[in-house]
C-alpha cells in the first residue's frame, strides 16, 4: 500500500520560503507523477503544481513565479518550495500521487494522498 | 474563484438520493476528464470517481459519475450518515493549464 507523509516548518515568516517534503513508501516515486494542493482553513482545495517522474514540472499559473518541486530520488522523496509567502499562504498542504490512470495530460487522478501538514506564515 | 461552480451544500435523509452539480466551460470539463472527490471532516480527501463516471476499487456503487457538455455531476444513492462530507469536482483547464478544483459541496445527511 502506497503511503505518503509530508513535513517541513509549521511556522514560515512572510517573506521567507516555505519548505515542505513528502515521504513515499510502498512505491517509487520514478514510477508515477507526484502533485502538491493546498486548502486554507474552512476553504476549498487548491492545486499548486505536479511534478513528473522525469523531473520537469506544471506549475499553477498564480504561483508559477513562486513554486519549485522537485524529485530526490535516493530518498524517496519529493518537494514543494513556495518563495516570498504571506499570510494568504497559510494553508493545509497535501502531497498526492497521480496514478491508477496513465497520468497523461487531462488525465490525472489523485489516487493516494499523505494526511497534510498545516502551515502557518506568521511573524 | 474557481472556474468550476458548485452549489455549497445538499443534503438528503437517509435513503435518499442526492445530486451534486459541478458547472464548467469548453476549457475544461468540454475538453477533459472530471474527478471528484470525498473530504471526510478533518481527513485528506478521498478519490471517488475518475475519468467522469469509473470508480477506484473500494468506492461503493452508490456513488456515480457522469458528464455532458461542460457541466458534471455526482449522484449519491442511498445516502448514509458516513455521506457527511465535503465533495470536490475537478479538471484540468486547457486555458489556464492548471487543475481545478470545483468550489465544493458539503453534503449533510438530515
Amino acid at each position: 500500500q502506497v503511503q505518503l507523509q509530508e513535513s517541513g516548518p509549521g511556522l514560515v515568516k512572510p517573506s521567507e520560503t516555505l519548505s515542505l517534503t513528502c515521504s513515499v513508501s510502498g512505491d517509487s516515486i520514478t514510477s508515477y507523477s507526484w502533485t502538491w494542493i493546498r486548502q486554507p482553513a474552512g476553504k476549498g482545495l487548491e492545486w499548486i503544481g505536479r511534478l513528473y517522474y522525469s523531473g520537469s514540472t506544471n506549475y499553477k499559473s498564480s504561483l508559477r513565479s513562486r513554486v519549485t518541486m522537485s524529485l530526490d530520488t535516493s530518498k524517496n522523496q519529493f518537494s514543494l518550495k513556495l518563495s516570498s509567502v504571506t499570510a494568504a499562504d497559510t494553508a493545509v498542504y497535501y502531497c498526492a500521487r497521480v496514478g491508477l490512470t496513465g497520468g497523461y495530460y487531462g488525465d490525472e487522478a489523485f489516487d493516494f494522498w499523505g494526511q497534510g501538514t498545516m502551515v502557518i506564515v506568521s511573524s | 474563484q474557481s472556474v468550476l461552480t458548485q452549489p455549497p451544500s445538499a443534503s438528503g435523509t437517509p435513503g435518499q438520493r442526492v445530486t451534486i452539480s459541478c458547472s464548467g466551460g469548453n476549457s475544461n470539463i468540454g475538453s477533459n476528464y472530471v474527478y471528484w472527490y470525498q473530504q471526510l471532516p478533518g481527513t485528506a480527501p478521498k478519490l471517488l470517481i475518475y475519468r467522469n463516471n469509473q470508480r477506484p476499487s473500494g468506492v461503493p456503487d452508490r456513488f456515480s459519475g457522469s458528464k455532458s457538455g461542460t457541466s458534471a455531476s455526482l449522484a449519491i444513492s442511498g445516502l448514509r450518515s458516513e455521506d457527511e462530507a465535503d465533495y470536490y469536482c475537478a479538471a484540468r483547464d486547457d486555458s489556464l493549464t492548471d487543475y481545478v478544483f470545483g468550489t465544493g459541496t458539503k453534503v449533510t445527511v438530515l
